[in-house]
């Protein structure tokens, strides 16, 4: 077991600009989430695959956010036209069906 | 949708010490609480769960409570350790359908342990 791994750590862009954070779930591990946390707060949901299907997105996830996981393994999370607001921790997490989430260490993106 | 409240959000005990964090949560739907301990810059682990089918559930140092009429549940720490400073955190999620990994979290807890 080599846990969630996410790319990058740490990410500082100007606003406007476009990122892509990339998650590598537990390989056997066939659902995969992503959250946000803001400092101070608790994980947010904002959307989860189930294989390659995403099957949730939160309202939190504007039309500037996708998520792809193209093969049903690694996931990637796009923000476009990046504003200040979007400055947070992105985590991902993974589990097996009707088990518990195991989360990576995350990307801390900071919009400046 | 769920809310989650969390208490307190600061936390302070000597070690050797107990140390309670109680949550309550909103939806009667919910069904499945777990707890999870961030370290600074570091993602949420897991450090256990419950189910509302059971009321109550321990592991070594650590238990948990759940009370679905009342819908609060809470975190036990006893015989606390310097390594036990983190932020706490609760969760709910109703599992049914497809929903099961989206949990609603608490604020956190800030528990800090004096040697």
């Amino acid at each position: 077991d080599t846990g969630v791994s996410q790319d990058p750590r740490h990410k500082i862009t100007k606003r406007g600009q476009n990122v892509t954070f990339r998650c590598d779930p537990i390989s056997e591990h066939n659902r995969l989430y992503w959250y946000r946390q803001t400092l101070g707060q608790g994980p947010e949901f904002l959307t989860y695959f189930q294989n390659e299907a995403q099957l949730e997105k939160s309202r939190l996830l504007s039309d500037r956010f996708s998520a792809e996981r193209p093969k049903g393994s690694f996931s990637t999370l796009e923000i476009q036209r990046t504003e200040q607001g979007d400055s947070a921790m992105y985590l991902c997490a993974s589990s097996p069906p009707g088990r518990p989430l195991h989360f990576g260490n995350g990307t801390r993106l900071t919009v400046t | 949708g769920e809310n989650v409240e969390q208490h307190p959000s600061t936390l302070s005990v000597q070690e050797g010490d107990s140390a309670v964090i109680k949550c309550t949560y909103s939806d009667s739907a919910s069904n499945y609480f777990p707890w999870y301990k961030q370290e600074l810059g570091k993602g949420p682990q897991l450090i256990i769960d419950i189910r509302s089918n059971v009321g109550e559930k321990k592991d070594q140092r650590i238990a948990v409570t759940l009370n679905k009429t009342a819908k609060h549940f809470s975190l036990h720490i006893t015989e606390t350790q310097p390594e036990d400073s983190a932020v706490y955190f609760c969760a709910a999620s109703d599992t049914g359908g497809t929903s099961y990994g989206k949990l609603t979290f608490g604020q956190g807890t800030i528990l800090t342990v004096h040697p």
